[in-house]
């Protein structure tokens, strides 16, 4: 079974420009988590997606971030503009639905240095 | 408010020698406790699901516990390979959102 998958890796910009990361998660899962984790501390949730639909954007800084779940499949986070404090690795997960929310899949994650 | 306290925040063994990792937690409506392994460079990886105060779970040198406050980690004769952070989290409340410990980071040395 494929996991989680995240692009890019890494990525570098300076403050004030933007950036999208895409995530496709396991198939069948219907519930999609994007998480911020800054390192030696625990994730942090942005954003939760039951199928296409936000379930919780609380702790999304909505002036800069920005989410979406198209087809209730692959999502896309973007923030613009960035800020020297976005530096942190973004992390999706998912699981097979909002019932299971215990028991997550995490991709990779991407590392990203604002400059 | 809903907190989740892991400790310590980090503890190096000796290869074989048996120790146990804490979570303490103060939730309302608790929906089950999970804990996750991340090594550098990865996301998390589940580990285990607690949902009632006794329950155990195992898996090859890990055992989790749980009571009404607190859940334990033990880990008994680890390996190298075990070095890892260990992050605990709880689900809470009817949306059942995961607060995350900040993690315990574990070093085995052969």
């Amino acid at each position: 079974e494929a996991g989680v998958a995240q692009s890019p890796r890494y990525k570098i910009i300076e403050k004030r420009q933007s950036v999208a990361f895409w995530c496709n998660p396991i198939s069948g899962h219907a519930t999609l988590y994007w998480y911020q984790q800054i390192l030696g501390q625990g994730p942090k949730l942005l954003i939760q997606f039951q199928n296409n639909g936000v379930v919780d954007d609380s702790q999304l800084p909505k002036d800069r971030f920005s989410a979406e779940r198209l087809k209730g499949v692959d999502s896309t986070l973007k923030i613009q503009p960035a800020k020297l404090e976005d530096s942190a690795v973004y992390l999706c997960a998912s699981s097979l639905d909002y019932y299971n929310s215990g028991e997550q899949y995490f991709g990779p994650g991407t590392r990203l240095t604002v400059t | 408010e809903d907190q989740v306290t892991q400790s310590p925040e980090a503890l190096r063994l000796q290869e074989g020698e048996s120790s146990s990792l804490n979570c303490s937690y103060t939730v309302s409506g608790l929906r089950g406790l999970f804990w996750y392994r991340q090594d550098p460079g990865k996301g998390p990886e589940f580990l285990f699901t607690l949902y009632s105060a006794g329950e155990e779970k195992e898996k090859e040198r890990l055992k989790a516990t749980l009571t009404k406050k607190e859940s334990f980690l033990h880990i008994t004769a680890p390996k190298p390979e075990d070095s890892a952070t260990y992050l605990c989290a709880v689900g809470a409340g009817n949306n059942r959102k995961l607060i995350w410990g900040l993690g315990t980071s574990l070093a085995v040395n052969p």
